[in-house]
C-alpha cells in the first residue's frame, strides 16, 4: 500500500530565508509521481511541483525545489527566499503511474513565515 | 479557462437533510475526484470518474453518500440523510492524462456543515 508521511505538523521561516519541509513514501511501485500543494488559508488546494519516479533531474518550479532522494524514498520541498504569502499548509502527494491517477495525501505542515 | 467550478461554497444543514454538492470540471479533462477533508482524516479521496464512469468508489464512507456524473461538465455529490459527522471540506478535481504530469486542478471547495 502507499503511504505518505509529512513529519512536521508545524514550521516557522523568517521571511528571506530558505525552508525544506520534509516528505517520505513508501510504495512497492517502480513508477509513480510525487507532487506538493499548497492550501493557504482560504481553503483552495494549488498544485506547486511534480517529480516523477525516473526523473533524473530535481524538478524545479521558481522559488520552489524538490529535492528527491529514490533510494531514501523522499521528497522535501525547498522554498526558496521565503515570502509573508508563503505561509500556508503544504502537502505532499502521491500517485502510482497507472489508469488510476489517485492521488495519496501526507497530513500536511502549516508553515508560518515571520516578518 | 476558469479551473473547476464547486457550488455551494459554503452549506449550512440539519441533521437529516439531503445535501447536494456540486462540481464542474476544467473542460477536456477526463478524469474527476471528489475529495473530502476533516482535521482527523486529513484529505480522502471519496470517488473518482473516467469519462463519466465511477471507476472507484472504495473511499465513500457510507451508503448515505452517492456521486454522479451525467456529462462530462458536470458531478454531483450527495449526501442522504446527513449527519453531523459530515461535517467537511468537500474538494473536487480533475485532471487530463495529456500533460503527462497529471496534477490534479482542485475546485474552491464546499464547506459543509450539519447541525
Amino acid at each position: 500500500a502507499q503511504k505518505i508521511t509529512q513529519t512536521q505538523p508545524g514550521m516557522f521561516v523568517q521571511e528571506k530565508e530558505a525552508v525544506t519541509l520534509d516528505c517520505t513514501y513508501d510504495t512497492s511501485d517502480p513508477s509513480y509521481g510525487l507532487f506538493w500543494y499548497k492550501q493557504p488559508s482560504s481553503g483552495e488546494m494549488i498544485f506547486l511541483i511534480y517529480q516523477g519516479s525516473y526523473d533524473q533531474q530535481n524538478a524545479t518550479e521558481g522559488r520552489y525545489s524538490l529535492n528527491f532522494q529514490k533510494a531514501r524514498k523522499s521528497a522535501n520541498l525547498v522554498i526558496s527566499a521565503s515570502q509573508l504569502g508563503d505561509s500556508a499548509m503544504y502537502f505532499c502527494a502521491m500517485r502510482r503511474m497507472d489508469s488510476s491517477y489517485k492521488l495519496i495525501f501526507g497530513s500536511g505542515t502549516r508553515l508560518l513565515v515571520r516578518p | 479557462d476558469a479551473g473547476v467550478i464547486q457550488s455551494p461554497r459554503h452549506e449550512v444543514t440539519e441533521m437529516g437533510q439531503e445535501v447536494t454538492l456540486r462540481c464542474k470540471p476544467i473542460s477536456g479533462h477526463d478524469y474527476l475526484f471528489w475529495y473530502r477533508q476533516t482535521m482527523m482524516r486529513g484529505l480522502e479521496l471519496l470517488i473518482y470518474f473516467n469519462n463519466n464512469v465511477p471507476i472507484d468508489d472504495s473511499g465513500m464512507p457510507e451508503d448515505r453518500f452517492s456521486a454522479k456524473m451525467p456529462n462530462a461538465s458536470f458531478s454531483t455529490l450527495k449526501i442522504q440523510p446527513s449527519e453531523p459527522r459530515d461535517s467537511a471540506v468537500y474538494f473536487c478535481a480533475s485532471t487530463t492524462p495529456i500533460t503527462g504530469r497529471t496534477e490534479a486542478f482542485f475546485g474552491q471547495g464546499t464547506r459543509l456543515t450539519v447541525v
